[in-house]
C-alpha cells in the first residue's frame, strides 16, 4: 500500500504526558499537512510543510505542539504536557506540488485519548 | 473557525434515491474540494472544482459551483448503502495551501 500511513492508530495517555505521532506521506509528495478533528466536526488545519520547511502554522498550534519533517519525508507531531482538550483524531495528509491547491491524500489518523 | 458550512447536517435516504449536499463559504477561493470520510477512517478526495468552473462530473457525482453566491453542491445519484459516510467540503483560499473544512453532512443510505 503506497498511501499515507500514520502511527500509532490509537494512543491513550495520562494528562501531562508527552506524545509523539508519526506520518509517512506518499513518497513523491513534497507537501505534508497536519489536521486535528474532533467528534462531529471537520478537520482543522494545524501546520503545513513543503519539503522540510514548515511554511504555515495555525493559531491552534500552541507552544506545547511541535512538528518536524527533518529530511522532507516523514513527519512527527509532538504534544507536550497533554491536556484533556487535546483528545482528538490527528490526521496527516500529503499532496503534490502544483499550481493552486492539489487534492490531499489522508492517512487514517491517530486517535488520541487523554485520561 | 470553519469557513465552509454544509447543509444539511444529516441526511437519511433510501437506496436508489439521489442525495444533495450544499456548502457555503465566505472568501475568494482558488478551488473547492469535496471529501468523504467513513467512520474511524481518514478522508478520501472525491472531486475538485476550480473557481472558473461551474460544474464537474465524476461517475455518480455531480458538483456545481456558484462563485457569485459563494456556494457549491454535491449530488450523488442512485445512492447505494456503501455511500453511507460523512461528506465534507473544503475551501482552498487564494494564497494558502491549507484547506478549510466545513463540519460535514452525515449521509445514511438505507438498503
Amino acid at each position: 500500500d503506497t498511501g499515507v500511513s500514520q502511527d500509532p492508530r490509537h494512543k491513550i495517555t495520562k494528562r501531562g504526558q508527552n506524545v509523539t505521532f508519526r506520518c509517512d506521506p506518499i513518497s513523491e509528495h513534497n507537501r505534508l499537512y497536519w489536521y486535528r478533528q474532533t467528534l462531529g466536526q471537520g478537520p482543522e488545519f494545524l501546520t503545513y510543510f513543503q519539503n522540510e520547511a514548515q511554511l504555515e502554522k495555525s493559531r491552534l498550534l500552541s507552544d506545547r505542539f511541535s512538528a518536524e519533517r527533518p529530511k522532507g519525508s516523514f513527519s512527527t507531531l509532538e504534544i507536550q504536557r497533554t491536556e484533556q482538550g487535546d483528545s482528538a483524531m490527528y490526521l496527516c495528509a500529503s499532496s503534490l506540488e502544483g499550481q493552486g491547491n492539489q487534492p490531499q491524500h489522508f492517512g487514517d489518523g491517530t486517535r488520541l485519548s487523554i485520561l | 473557525s470553519q469557513q465552509g458550512e454544509e447543509d444539511p447536517q444529516a441526511l437519511s435516504i433510501q437506496e436508489g434515491e439521489n442525495a444533495t449536499m450544499n456548502c457555503s463559504y465566505k472568501t475568494s477561493i482558488n478551488n473547492l474540494q469535496w471529501y468523504r470520510q467513513n467512520s474511524g477512517r481518514g478522508l478520501v478526495h472525491l472531486i475538485l472544482i476550480r473557481s472558473n468552473e461551474r460544474e464537474k462530473h465524476s461517475g455518480r457525482l455531480r458538483v456545481t459551483l456558484d462563485t457569485s453566491k459563494k456556494s457549491s453542491s454535491l449530488l450523488i445519484t442512485a445512492s447505494r448503502a456503501a455511500d453511507t459516510a460523512s461528506y465534507f467540503c473544503a475551501i482552498a483560499d487564494t494564497g494558502r495551501r491549507a484547506l478549510t473544512f466545513g463540519s460535514g453532512t452525515r449521509l445514511q443510505v438505507q438498503p
